[in-house]
């Protein structure tokens, strides 16, 4: 079936940057955009950007240009969100997530299963 | 960006109830509006596509309707394990998605 299997929960200091992975199965990864939407605590759902597995293309959602970087490894099917500069408030639960066309919207589905990324010193 | 409000934010209702959420763009996004339900500790998951169309396997108590600017998303008679968060999300302006600021579900 197709899934997506993210990585540990990871602990860092302000600062510091963290890499998230995003490992693809059950499809073929090189023909679906992989995006990444992040959820703190108790808070919504919050886009963070997009990248084509085929190109290596990507766009960031404004707020996060400058500190995140999308790419992938096509020999292992996986995708990585790197963010940099961590501060207390990117303390969140970061999401990947397939995207897919159906009548005309783009939409995601499956979901990772998430992954606790921790900002503290 | 197109800003997406869901109302209410939060719902208490019983098992076998009727509910509607709604969610309202800050533009016309045609029907490029999709629904997920998110459970404690969980991923989201599609529920409605394309503002009326049932995901796969989504049982059919679940219907969306609506386009432009106001949606809802009905449960007709809701089971136990229909407590969760609903979110709206639009992908008119794609690849730049939002979603609303979800509805959280609660047993009255």
């Amino acid at each position: 079936q197709v899934q997506l299997v993210q990585s540990g929960a990871e602990v860092k200091k302000p600062g510091a940057s963290v890499k998230v992975s995003c490992k693809a199965s059950g499809y073929t990864f090189t023909s679906y955009d992989i995006n990444w939407v992040r959820q703190a605590t108790g808070q919504g759902l919050e886009w963070m950007g997009w990248m084509n597995p085929n190109s290596g293309n990507t766009g960031y959602a404004q707020k996060f240009q400058g500190r995140v970087t999308m790419t992938r490894n096509t020999s292992i099917s996986t995708a990585y969100m790197e963010l940099s500069s961590l501060r207390s408030e990117d303390t969140a639960v970061y999401y990947c997530a397939r995207e897919y066309q159906r009548e005309m919207t783009e939409l995601f589905d499956p979901w990772g299963q998430g992954t606790l990324v921790t900002v503290s010193s | 960006d197109i800003q997406m409000t869901q109302s209410p934010s939060s719902l208490s209702a019983s098992v076998g109830d009727r509910v509607t959420i709604t969610c309202r763009a800050s533009q016309s996004i045609s029907s490029y509006l999709n629904w997920y339900q998110q459970k404690p500790g969980k991923a989201p998951k599609l529920l409605i596509y394309a503002a009326s169309s049932l995901q796969s396997g989504v049982p059919s108590r679940f219907s969306g309707s609506g386009s432009g600017t106001d949606f809802t998303l009905t449960i007709s008679s809701l089971q136990p394990e229909d407590f969760a968060t609903y979110y709206c999300q639009q992908s008119y302006s794609t690849p730049r998605i939002t979603f609303g600021q979800g509805t959280r579900l609660e047993i009255k």
